[in-house]
């Protein structure tokens, strides 16, 4: 079935240090990528999205592409802030479907 | 401003009560969903709704009903029946067609069963 793996956190980052949170999936046909997240005590913010291989969504600094190939859309950004602390989410939508399949999130600490 | 409300933030209940969580959306999207999140886990469909009056389970629907009488409104009750309801719980809703449907999701209600 399809599904979301995530790399466990959590990640305690310094203040300007490069961020990577891996994800890769497992679906069949062409699923769009999203990565949500989650401020503390809140619901879920779209942070950036890829509907097809290749695609880079973008968004606040982070970026992440669409790799086909390696079944993957990592999320990295390249000078975290505290603002950043959070809860990161991978997730996936498969082609003509509404339904998301999340992955078990990273929790995302940065200290100044 | 427009938005999804879910109510109450907090919501404590003793066990053996069903309670009922509200989601009200004024976005105009037909499809709605309900999400539960436990501590260190992502999140997993209990329901969803594309169109009023009709709604399908997700993967954890056991102790747990909806209705979609309104566009706007997607309630969710916990039942007794509901073995662990102690968690937090995120509405959220999508337009039907389009290339991202993207899901707006509300703040959550966090239950806590006592």
């Amino acid at each position: 079935g399809d599904s979301v793996t995530q790399m466990e956190g959590p990640v305690t980052l310094s203040e300007e240090a490069f961020l990577t949170i891996n994800c890769t999936y497992t679906a069949t046909g062409y699923p769009s990528l999203f990565w949500y997240v989650q401020y503390p005590g809140e619901g879920l913010q779209l942070l950036l999205k890829a509907t097809k291989a290749d695609d880079k969504g973008s968004n606040k600094g982070f970026e992440a592409t669409y790799r086909k190939e390696t079944t993957s859309f990592h999320l990295e950004k390249g000078s975290v802030q505290v603002s950043d602390s959070a809860v990161y989410f991978c997730a996936l939508r498969k082609d003509g479907a509404n339904n998301l399949f999340f992955g078990t999130g990273t929790r995302l600490t940065v200290i100044p | 401003d427009g938005g999804i409300t879910q109510s109450p933030k907090y919501l404590f209940r003793k066990e053996g009560q069903n309670v009922t969580l509200s989601c009200e959306q004024n976005l105009n999207h037909d499809a709605m969903y309900w999400y539960r999140q436990d501590p260190g886990q992502g999140l997993r469909l209990i329901y969803y709704s594309q169109i009023v009056n009709d709604f399908q389970k997700g993967d954890i629907a056991e102790g747990y009903s909806v209705s979609r009488e309104k566009k706007e409104s997607f309630p969710l009750t916990v039942t007794s029946a509901q073995k662990n309801p102690t968690a937090f719980y995120l509405c959220a809703s999508s337009i039907m067609v389009g290339t991202y449907n993207e899901q707006f999701f509300g703040p959550g209600t966090r239950l806590t069963v006592l």
